[in-house]
């Protein structure tokens, strides 16, 4: 069975610090595809950065990069330079190539930038 | 942004009461999805669909119903409300692409009480 684990329930960081969150994942699926979402206190879920099994480089979009560790199963996701408006809930997630219509999501980690 | 709209964006009911949740999308995409979201426990599947009147079950379906008439309408049926159904409702939307990069992008939510 595939599970996702996000050990950090809340978070407190200072303005312009780099703010790394902890995803595990567990699968048999030789293929699958992570994914972060944001969720802020406004409720909608914003899709911020996907990385492939297969990928030969972490995949970067903007201010996020995702520190993939295949070996040791884990998809942390790298907040450079935090902003105010980075406060929210972050949710990993996986999809897994044999079930492609899936996706299992984390528990979820409340960050909170300090000014 | 994705265009997916929900409606309504906040109901209240009572306990037997059916209830009908609405996801519309503008983008011609092949699959949908109804999600719920609680406290500790990130986002669930109920159901999905992967084209007009093809549904399947996700890991918590029971007491909900779905129905797909048209590619940009998604459906979501409480047949009799109860309160453990009480949650915030999310619709995605997916291209379908094969393998495990298939995004899923979300709507707005729905919040339902169930009295």
């Amino acid at each position: 069975a595939q599970k996702i684990t996000q050990t950090q329930p809340g978070m407190f960081v200072q303005e312009k610090e780099a703010v790394t969150l902890d995803c595990t994942y567990d699968t048999s699926d030789p293929s699958y595809g992570l994914f972060w979402y944001k969720q802020p206190s406004s409720g909608e879920m914003i899709f911020l950065i996907y990385q492939g099994s297969y990928d030969q480089q972490n995949a970067t979009e903007g201010r996020y990069s995702l520190n993939f560790q295949k070996a040791r199963k884990s998809a942390n996701l790298v907040i450079s330079a935090s902003q105010l408006g980075d406060s929210a809930m972050y949710f990993c997630a996986m999809r897994g190539g044999s079930s492609a219509s899936k996706i299992i999501f984390g528990s979820g980690t409340r960050l909170s930038i300090r000014p | 942004d994705a265009g997916i709209t929900q409606s309504p964006r906040h109901k209240v009911t009572e306990t037997g009461t059916p209830v009908t949740l609405r996801c519309h999308q503008t983008e011609n995409h092949r699959y949908m999805y109804w999600y719920r979201q609680d406290p500790g426990h990130g986002l669930r599947l109920i159901h999905y669909s992967y084209g007009v009147k093809d549904t399947d079950k996700g890991e918590v379906s029971d007491g909900y119903s779905v129905s797909r008439s048209k590619t940009e309408d998604f459906l979501l049926t409480l047949e009799s409300a109860t309160s453990s159904q009480t949650s915030v409702y999310f619709c995605a939307i997916s291209k379908g692409l094969a393998g495990e990069s298939d995004t899923q992008y979300f709507g707005p939510g729905t919040r339902l009480t169930v009295l």
